[in-house]
């Protein structure tokens, strides 16, 4: 069966600083993968995509941005992190007819 | 542009009442819809999903949701709810390679 995997589950980094979050799949070949930040009372925001390696698209211009390295390896980096950038990340795979979202346990990042 | 619109933001209720969330979308092509819940300290996971067919398809839990393409809904229901649903409920479509979610609800149910 397909399983996802974010790490690290939380983190606390300083503004200024670098960010790198990693998520990989298993169980599962040529994924759609995406990255998401969930904040409380505006629900998931779609941050990037990407539907093989090397091919990154992204939704909202922001401090962030993503890598796909390996083909089950989605990463989302900072190079100096903002405090607005604190929130719940979500990796998530889709697959099938309508690319239906399996989502990872998140990473909760604080920005201090 | 596609986007999909939760007006219940918080929604109180006790125990055995019926539950509707609504779900609004703006996309004039096909779309499919989907319902995630988020239990406390959980994975967000799916809950029900629309393709084509029949309007009124059922999920996991006793819950379900329509499909009325003429007001650009897919509301969710449950006829009797538990305080084991309390959760965040989001509604989403996806036109393509791209998801669109919702706000989301906060559903607290009272035992």
């Amino acid at each position: 069966s397909q399983t996802i995997h974010q790490w690290p589950a939380t983190l606390v980094q300083p503004v200024g600083s670098p960010l790198s979050l990693e998520c990989t799949v298993e169980g599962t070949s040529n994924p759609n993968l995406y990255w998401y930040r969930q904040a409380a009372g505006r629900g998931l925001q779609l941050l990037f995509y990407s539907v093989g390696i090397g091919q990154i698209s992204s939704e909202v211009p922001q401090n962030l941005s993503a890598s796909r390295p390996q083909d089950r390896q989605f990463i989302l980096s900072s190079k100096k992190l903002l405090l607005s950038d604190s929130g719940f990340y979500l990796c998530a795979w889709g697959s099938g007819r309508a690319n239906e979202q399996f989502f990872g346990p998140g990473t909760r990042l604080t920005v201090l | 542009a596609q986007s999909v619109s939760q007006h219940n933001h918080h929604v109180i209720l006790s125990e055995a009442a019926s539950l509707e969330l609504g779900c609004n979308y703006s996309y004039g092509g096909t779309v499919n819809l989907f319902w995630y819940v988020q239990y406390p300290g959980q994975h967000l996971q799916l809950l029900l999903k629309y393709f084509s067919g029949d309007p009124l398809v059922k999920g996991i839990k006793g819950f379900e949701a329509e499909f009325i393409k003429s007001k650009f809904s897919f509301n969710l229901r449950k006829p009797s709810v538990q305080w084991s649903d309390t959760a965040e409920y989001f509604c989403a479509l996806t036109t393509g390679n791209q998801f669109y979610f919702g706000t989301g609800t906060s559903l607290t149910v009272i035992p």
